[in-house]
């Protein structure tokens, strides 16, 4: 059972334009969302993530979108350049306190590609 | 401060075989992980650590075991290779969190192939 599907799988886009990468859960308990960037030969590594108290965080051109009534959040890359280039994966896990563990539970993952 | 590091980062196994994966993290992490990466697959978590001297089973345990005997490295073992553990794998580190995630720091992958 995949509980956070990602879409889409792979995407092409221009220099300076918006690339847009969505993710959909299914465990309401969920309630942390990360995104990873993922360069070819390297480890992923955080990108931006998002808690379900606001619906929308943007550090710099990057920006995720949150609907909690529709499960659904999103990754924005505003004015997207080639060394944006990379894998994406969304993921989700539950917060917890002391003692609990944070697994993350990941999306397949998007292949970004941006032509100069 | 290196991070993860994990050892080796390319291996090619003949069926049967077994092996060791070494993963070292210098950040003073509590929690550690083992995942597999597959094409169109993402990742995928075999085995978990929230601690030294323990140990969880992920998503994908089977076939592999795990130790963590000391805080800052945690061993993946295939005991009898199958080619289905043909893969890429990661591990990744972070720090206990006051009940809220931290990030979770990757090393840059074992890619390991089962003949």
């Amino acid at each position: 059972q995949q509980q956070v599907k990602q879409s889409p799988q792979s995407l092409i886009v221009q220099k300076g334009g918006i690339s847009i990468i969505n993710c959909a859960y299914e465990n309401t308990a969920f309630d942390y969302f990360p995104w990873y960037q993922q360069f070819p030969g390297k480890g992923p590594a955080l990108l931006i993530a998002i808690r379900p108290d606001v619906s929308e965080k943007k550090e710099g051109r990057f920006t995720i979108s949150f609907n909690k009534s529709a499960k659904q959040f999103s990754l924005h890359i505003m004015d997207s350049q080639p060394g944006d280039s990379a894998t994406y994966f969304c993921a989700a896990s539950i917060e917890g306190s002391g003692g609990s563990n944070y697994k993350l539970t990941f999306g397949k993952g998007t292949l970004l590609t941006v032509n100069p | 401060n290196a991070g993860v590091t994990q050892t080796p980062k390319f291996r090619v196994l003949k069926t049967g075989q077994s092996m060791t994966l070494l993963c070292a993290q210098d950040m003073n992490h509590e929690y550690m992980y083992w995942y597999r990466q597959d094409p169109g697959m993402g990742l995928r978590l075999i085995h978990y650590s929230v601690g030294e001297g323990t140990t969880a089973k992920g998503e994908v345990p089977d076939g592999y075991n795990v130790s963590r005997l000391k805080k800052q490295n945690f061993l993946l073992g295939l005991e009898s290779a199958a080619p289905s553990q043909t893969s890429v794998y990661f591990c990744a580190s972070h720090k206990l969190g006051q009940g809220a995630n931290q990030p979770q720091h990757f090393g840059d992958g074992t890619r390991l192939s089962i003949l």
